[in-house]
């Protein structure tokens, strides 16, 4: 298995619900990562999760609390979120930290309402 | 901050001429990252090149790397309609997980 999963594909959301965003892989990959990417523009950085633990949290506001329960899942949970949140999460996974390339999942296009 | 400015913006060619695409960044790499994006899906990893590297090919694909300039091409031979896409450049600076992605360059490949 060479892939990312992300579930789901698409989401709509109001500003007053609570939702998650779930990422998978199954290549032993030690590293995981979610970044955001509005139209036309290029991924940013959210959350790196090495080994099971959160290395890197680029500021990202408290509305965005992501999980990782296992090596293998990487779970992005939403709460409270504003009608600029709207965009494609992409999560992506790499043996380690940076050496090596990354995985990318095909996304989830949140739109929020 | 974005590390990576790419040039051009946007590339427009016939099918079977090459195109190059450029990157320059900010800071000292450990290594430099290329990556497709057909639009709007999730990215798929080109080629890596390792800061030590000075050229890398893979198939088509030809990727250079100066780190004097801090700069880096990425030049696709024979191009075909499929390649049509967005290509970004991605550095790591610090081996800690933090791939700093470029503005990209939109490449389309006329039949």
């Amino acid at each position: 298995d060479t892939e990312v999963t992300q579930t789901p594909k698409h989401l709509v959301m109001g500003m007053t619900n609570k939702k998650s965003l779930k990422c998978e892989q199954h290549m032993g990959h030690r590293a995981m990562y979610w970044y955001k990417q509005k139209a036309k523009k290029p991924p940013e950085l959210m959350f790196v999760y090495s080994y099971e633990k959160l290395s890197i949290n680029e500021s990202v506001p408290s509305r965005f609390s992501p999980e990782c329960p296992n090596s293998s899942l990487l779970n992005l949970h939403l709460h409270a979120l504003q009608p600029e949140d709207s965009a494609l999460y992409l999560c992506a996974s790499s043996q380690s930290e940076s050496s090596y390339g990354y995985t990318f999942g095909s996304g989830t296009r949140l739109t929020v309402v | 901050s974005q590390q990576g400015e790419e040039d051009p913006q946007a590339l427009s060619i016939q099918e079977g001429e090459n195109a190059t695409m450029n990157c320059s960044y900010k800071t000292s790499i450990n290594n430099l990252q290329w990556y497709r994006q057909n639009s709007g899906r999730g990215l798929v990893h080109l080629i890596l090149i390792r800061s030590n590297e000075r050229e890398k090919h893979s198939g088509r694909l030809r990727v250079t790397l100066d780190t004097s300039k801090k700069s880096s091409s990425l030049l696709i031979t024979a191009s075909r309609a499929a390649d049509t896409a967005s290509y970004f450049c991605a550095t790591d600076a610090s081996n800690t997980g933090k791939l700093i992605f470029g503005q990209g360059t939109t490449l389309q490949v006329k039949p």
